[in-house]
């Protein structure tokens, strides 16, 4: 099975600054990464797909980057409602594998 | 617009068997990959199988090999997620999610509840 680790476990900012996620794959998955926010109590939502590329309704201050093994997910200007934890998701290979998240904290 | 609208909470002793619904409307289930995931509490995603659509084909999970089927009825556009000899770690919220073999999942049902305990 593929690996998918995220870093860093915790991750604390303040409104207004720049996050970045990372996701390192134990092998290369091509650009068939996709990045999901869950909030307590709720479903995760798909933010990016392939990579890079923003599902339907997400604003631009979400942006993801990477191919082969090591892959990001950039939120530019973090708003109030982007704290939650994130997850990223391979399917490049079976089992689709996901990582086991990173909680993004008010500091 | 696409919504998929999941079974209730379930209790269930250890050995026995569960089964979960996912109705999807705003698209036809049977045109779609339906995957399903799930989270313990406390922890984080597990992607637990994929039913394929147009071919069937399924892919699972080493830990729900053989005990798991999945399946789609078309007549009430819903699929449904059945796992046998359960265990205390089989515990957790159980998701359907609309993609999986070579699309993204990009719409999730609210998740289900199954309790699994003595």
């Amino acid at each position: 099975d593929i690996l998918l680790t995220q870093s860093p476990g915790t991750l604390s900012l303040s409104p207004g600054e720049r996050a970045t996620l990372s996701c390192r794959a134990s092998q290369r998955v091509s650009n068939y990464v996709a990045w999901y926010q869950q909030k307590p109590g709720q479903a995760p939502r798909l933010l990016i797909y392939d990579a890079s590329n923003r599902a339907t309704g997400i604003p631009a201050r979400f942006s993801g980057s990477g191919s082969g093994t090591d892959f990001t997910l950039t939120i530019s200007s973090l708003e109030p409602e982007d704290f939650a934890v994130y997850y990223c998701q391979q399917r490049g290979n079976w089992p689709h594998t996901f990582g086991q998240g990173t909680k993004l904290e008010i500091k | 617009q696409v919504q998929l609208e999941q079974s209730g909470p379930e209790v269930k002793k250890p050995g026995a068997s569960v089964k979960v619904s996912c109705k999807a409307s705003g698209y036809s289930v049977s045109s779609y990959s339906i995957t399903w995931v799930r989270q313990a509490p406390g922890q984080g995603l597990e992607w637990v199988g994929c039913l394929g659509a147009y071919n069937g084909d399924t892919h699972f999970a080493q830990n729900v090999q053989g005990r798991v089927t999945m399946v789609t009825d078309s007549s009430t556009n819903t699929a449904y997620l059945d796992l046998s000899s359960l265990t205390s770690d089989d515990t957790a919220i159980y998701y359907c999610a609309r993609g999986g073999a070579a699309r993204r999942l990009d719409f999730w049902g609210q998740g289900t509840l199954v309790t699994v305990s003595s």
